[in-house]
């Protein structure tokens, strides 16, 4: 595709949950990230993939939160017992190398009831 | 850490004019630089990227400016539409991370 992807646009689950957020960059991006936007908020950091493996998980906010790139295009952004403080966009962004021109996604507007 | 800050919040103008957004960064030791706008409900879109070695990029209506001694980067808007009304963020790389401002709410008044 064009540009980067992110499925589901919305998802709505219960609290406990457990929830898959995907991520299809764009061909050829070898850095992937993942941010989180709450309303009124820039984006906040969750976690940096250069090709398969993750660089920089420090932003991510516990154990509940994981992420994997096992082929270093798509990633899966994975959050276990889901709290209603999780609720937020979730925001995929890749870019050709480390400090180039990121792309973001349309993100994923996950609301835990 | 880098901290990134954006004034005004919000942005109010007429059609026509002119439209300068600041951002202010704590580290200077920063990459690159990147401006971004955000429809509501929407994702990120890039505007321009300024890299370290730059002080100025420009696409059409839109002129940015670096100046990493400061901390500081500005944004403007020639001859603002209707169609500019968004929130624009800047956001500045430090190695691999972006950290970002809360953005500036603009809305251009027909």
């Amino acid at each position: 595709g064009a540009g980067v992807s992110q499925t589901p646009s919305n998802k709505v689950t219960e609290k406990g949950k457990y929830v898959e957020l995907r991520c299809d960059p764009i061909s050829g991006h070898t850095a992937l990230y993942w941010y989180r936007q709450s309303l009124g908020q820039g984006p906040e950091f969750l976690i940096y993939f250069q090709g398969t493996g993750a660089a920089d998980d420090s932003g991510l906010p516990n154990d509940r939160f994981f992420a994997v790139r096992p082929e270093g295009s798509v990633s899966t952004l994975k959050i276990q017992r889901t709290e209603r403080g999780d609720s937020a966009v979730y925001l995929c962004a890749s870019s050709f190398n480390r400090n180039t021109e990121a792309f973001f996604g349309q993100g994923t507007r996950l609301t835990v009831v | 850490k880098q901290e990134v800050t954006q004034i005004p919040a919000a942005l109010s103008v007429p059609e026509g004019e002119n439209l300068v957004l600041n951002c202010s960064f704590t580290d200077s030791a920063i990459y690159n630089l990147q401006w971004f706008r955000q429809d509501p409900g929407k994702g990120l879109t890039s505007l321009l990227l300024i890299q370290s070695s730059q002080r100025e990029q420009t696409s059409g209506r839109l002129n940015a400016s670096l100046d990493k001694s400061s901390g500081r980067s500005t944004l403007y808007i020639a001859a603002s539409q209707p169609g500019d009304s968004a929130t624009y963020l800047c956001a500045g790389f430090n190695d691999y991370k972006l950290s970002f401002g809360a953005g500036t709410t603009v809305t251009v008044r027909a």
